[in-house]
C-alpha cells in the first residue's frame, strides 16, 4: 500500500523558517516525481511544488518561489518543503502527493493520487 | 491563469438519491480534468482523471463527463460516505488549478 506521511508543521512568527517532511512507502520512491499541494484553512488547494526522481529538476507556482525549496533523499525515501521567509498568506495544511500525467522529462500540470494527510502550517506573531 | 467555477456551493440531496455537481473552466481545457472528495479532517481522494476515468478503487456509482469548457460529477445513488466535499482541477495549463469546491450535505 502506498503511503504518505507528513510531519514538521507547527507555528511560526512571520518571516520564519520551518522544513516540512514527508516519508514515503509502498512503492518505488526514486522513480516518482513528487509534490506539495497546500489548503489554506476553510479555502481551496494550490499546488506549491514539483521534484524530478533523480532531484535535479524543480518547479514553484510564483508565490513561493525565492521562499520556498523542495528537495529528497531516495535513499531514505523522503520528501522535504524547506518553508523560508514565511508569510501569514502562507497559513495552510501542507500535502505531499504523488503527481500523475508526468513524463520521464516533465511533470508541467499534474493530476495528483495519492496524497498523505497533511501537516498544518500557521504563520502568526 | 485558467479559473475553475464550481456550482452549487452547497448541495443537499437525500441518501439513495442522484447528486450532479458541476464545474466549469475560464477556457477550453479539453479533457485535462480531475475530480476529488474530501472528507473533514482528510486529504482529498482522486475519483476520476480525464474528465472521465474513474481511480483505482472508485465505485461505479460516481461517474465524469464533459469536455472543453463544462464537466459534470454525478453520483448516481448517494451513500452515507459520500457526503462530503467535492473539488475540480484542471490540468491543461500551468500552473494548474482548483475550484472552490461544492459541500455535498445530507438533505
Amino acid at each position: 500500500e502506498v503511503q504518505l506521511v507528513e510531519s514538521g508543521g507547527g507555528l511560526v512568527q512571520p518571516g520564519g523558517s520551518l522544513r516540512l517532511s514527508c516519508a514515503a512507502s509502498g512503492f518505488t520512491f526514486s522513480s516518482y516525481w513528487m509534490s506539495w499541494v497546500r489548503q489554506a484553512p476553510g479555502k481551496g488547494l494550490e499546488w506549491v511544488a514539483n521534484i524530478k526522481p533523480d532531484g535535479g529538476q524543480t518547479s514553484y507556482v510564483d508565490s513561493v518561489k525565492g521562499r520556498f525549496t523542495v528537495s529528497r533523499d531516495n535513499a531514505q525515501n523522503s520528501l522535504y518543503l524547506q518553508l523560508d521567509s514565511l508569510r501569514v498568506e502562507d497559513t495552510a495544511v501542507y500535502y505531499c502527493a504523488r503527481p500523475q500525467y508526468c513524463s520521464s522529462a516533465d511533470c508541467y500540470v499534474p493530476y495528483f493520487d495519492p496524497w498523505g494527510q497533511g501537516t498544518l502550517v500557521t504563520v502568526s506573531s | 491563469e485558467i479559473v475553475m467555477t464550481q456550482s452549487p456551493g452547497t448541495l443537499s440531496v437525500s441518501p439513495g438519491e442522484r447528486a450532479t455537481l458541476s464545474c466549469r473552466a475560464s477556457q477550453s481545457i479539453s479533457t485535462n480534468l480531475a475530480w476529488y472528495q474530501q472528507k473533514p479532517g482528510q486529504a482529498p481522494r482522486l475519483l476520476i482523471y480525464g474528465a472521465s476515468t474513474r481511480a483505482t478503487g472508485i465505485p461505479a456509482r460516481f461517474s465524469g463527463s464533459g469536455s472543453g469548457t463544462e464537466f459534470t460529477l454525478t453520483i448516481s445513488s448517494l451513500q452515507s460516505e459520500d457526503f462530503a466535499v467535492y473539488y475540480c482541477q484542471q490540468y491543461n495549463n500551468w500552473p494548474g488549478s482548483f475550484g472552490q469546491g461544492t459541500k455535498l450535505e445530507i438533505k
